[in-house]
């Protein structure tokens, strides 16, 4: 089966620019998540979909950072204006709807704010 | 609140000895834990959880409730073990919450 594919892999914006993040699940997969893992560091959730609904944000800082999943399947994240703590890996990962914690994860994209 | 630790940042062992890295969570529930690994230049993927009592790769894992402990164990490590190894606790709501991750280098 294709894996959960990301785009783009590297992203370079200076701060108070916007920068958007696209995320395409696992065909199937109900489920899909974003992380935000800064160097040095484990990947901490941001944001939770179950098909297009939002299960869980409470991480994620809404006066700059948004997310959207329309039709249940692919994803946007977005960051404006970004800062320069911002600077991480996002990761999306989805699973099946029944399947506790097996994720599947994607590559990431890699955002340098400068 | 949920929380995961890992206290070692970077555990270094010669090959074909024994390696175990440590995880301790602190959670109110009854806890889903697992191990994931991430290769150089690979995706962070799932190497094993603790509901399927397995072993992956040589390494397994017990749950320790009394400890709140989940500790990755293996007693003969190879070189191709290096990687980033992040404990996750699941919680009732499927959202992973990571530790900070351990680099293993397993020297030759």
């Amino acid at each position: 089966e294709a894996g959960v594919a990301q785009s783009p892999r590297y992203k370079i914006i200076e701060k108070r620019q916007s920068v958007a993040f696209w995320c395409n699940p696992i065909s199937g997969h109900a489920t899909l998540y974003w992380y935000q893992q800064i160097l040095g560091q484990g990947p901490k959730l941001l944001i939770q979909f179950q098909n297009n609904g939002v299960v869980d944000d409470s991480q994620l800082p809404k006066d700059r950072f948004s997310a959207e999943r329309l039709k249940g399947v692919d994803s946007t994240l977005k960051i404006q204006p970004a800062k320069l703590e911002d600077s991480a890996v996002y990761l999306c990962a989805s699973s099946l709807e029944a399947q506790t914690g097996g994720y599947t994860f994607g590559s990431g994209t890699r955002l340098t704010v400068v | 609140a949920q929380r995961v630790t890992q206290p070692e940042k970077l555990l270094s062992v010669f090959k074909g000895a024994p390696v175990e890295l440590k995880c301790n969570y602190s959670y109110s529930g009854s806890p889903e834990l697992f191990w994931y690994v991430q290769y150089s230049r690979q995706r962070l993927q799932l190497l094993l959880r603790h509901i399927s009592r397995e072993s992956i790769k040589g390494f397994t894992a017990d749950l320790n409730k009394g400890e709140t402990s989940f500790h990755l164990k293996k007693p003969f490590a190879q070189e191709e073990d290096s990687a980033m190894y992040y404990c996750a606790l699941n919680n009732a709501g499927n959202m992973l919450t990571f530790g900070g991750g351990t680099r293993l280098m397993v020297k030759p």
